[in-house]
């Protein structure tokens, strides 16, 4: 079955740790996304990317950065942890621009102490 | 700016009886996209259902319909027959020109026996 995959399902780390999530599709889509969830909050969007070495800011990119050198790979990274980052975080794939169903991954729940 | 507004943090269905969710939205654009999600505890978000702005008829998926006024900017999905294994998280969530989901906080449904 094609997916998307996130390197973990439950991380912890401590204040001021540098920290990468990482997140691979294997359905060869263009557009890829980081989301953060918390209760009540929703998921909001950190950062997506459109094509290979492309970014843009999403509605809360401050604290966080992005790199996405294959196609397939998409890495969210935490400069500096803070506790203020323990949340689940959720990776997402679509087609292409027109195509804008989301294929999820099943999202790396991190604790930073 | 997009705004999804889901009014009901919690509900409450009957086995085998169908349950509505709310969800209303803002835009501006005429062009825009309406999505469900369920995420069940396990995490995962997993597409539900999609209707487009100039979809003549409502979107339907099995057990899933959407129940789109256009006039009064609402996409409330219903689900007829509920079943135990329904209950869950549920999130509506929109995208326009952009390439990234919108997503309203989300409505907990509990089926029961």
């Amino acid at each position: 079955d094609a997916k998307v995959t996130q390197s973990s399902r439950y991380l912890v780390k401590r204040t001021g740790e540098k920290v990468f999530l990482e997140c691979v599709q294997d359905m060869d889509h263009e557009n890829m996304f980081w989301y953060r969830q918390d209760p009540g909050l929703g998921l909001r969007l950190i950062y997506f990317s459109y094509d290979v070495k492309m970014k843009e800011k999403g509605d809360i990119p401050e604290g966080y950065s992005v790199s996405r050198e294959k196609k397939e790979r998409f890495s969210l990274i935490l400069e500096s942890a803070s506790t203020n980052q323990t949340s689940m975080y959720l990776c997402a794939s679509s087609l292409s621009y027109r195509t804008y169903e989301q294929y999820f991954g099943p999202g790396t729940r991190l604790t930073v102490t | 700016a997009q705004k999804i507004t889901q009014t009901q943090p919690g509900m409450f269905v009957q086995e085998k009886e169908a349950v509505t969710l709310d969800c209303t939205y803002d835009t501006s654009d005429p062009s825009y996209g309406l999505f469900w999600y369920k995420q069940p505890s396990s995490g995962e978000m997993i597409f539900l259902i999609y209707q487009g702005s100039y979809d003549q008829q409502n979107a339907t998926e099995g057990r899933y319909s959407l129940n789109f006024q256009k006039a009064r900017k609402s996409a409330n999905l219903v689900i007829s027959a509920s079943q135990l294994g329904d209950s869950a998280m549920y999130f509506c969530a929109m995208v326009n020109s952009g390439y990234a989901l919108n997503f309203g906080k989300g409505t907990s449904l509990l089926v029961t026996p």
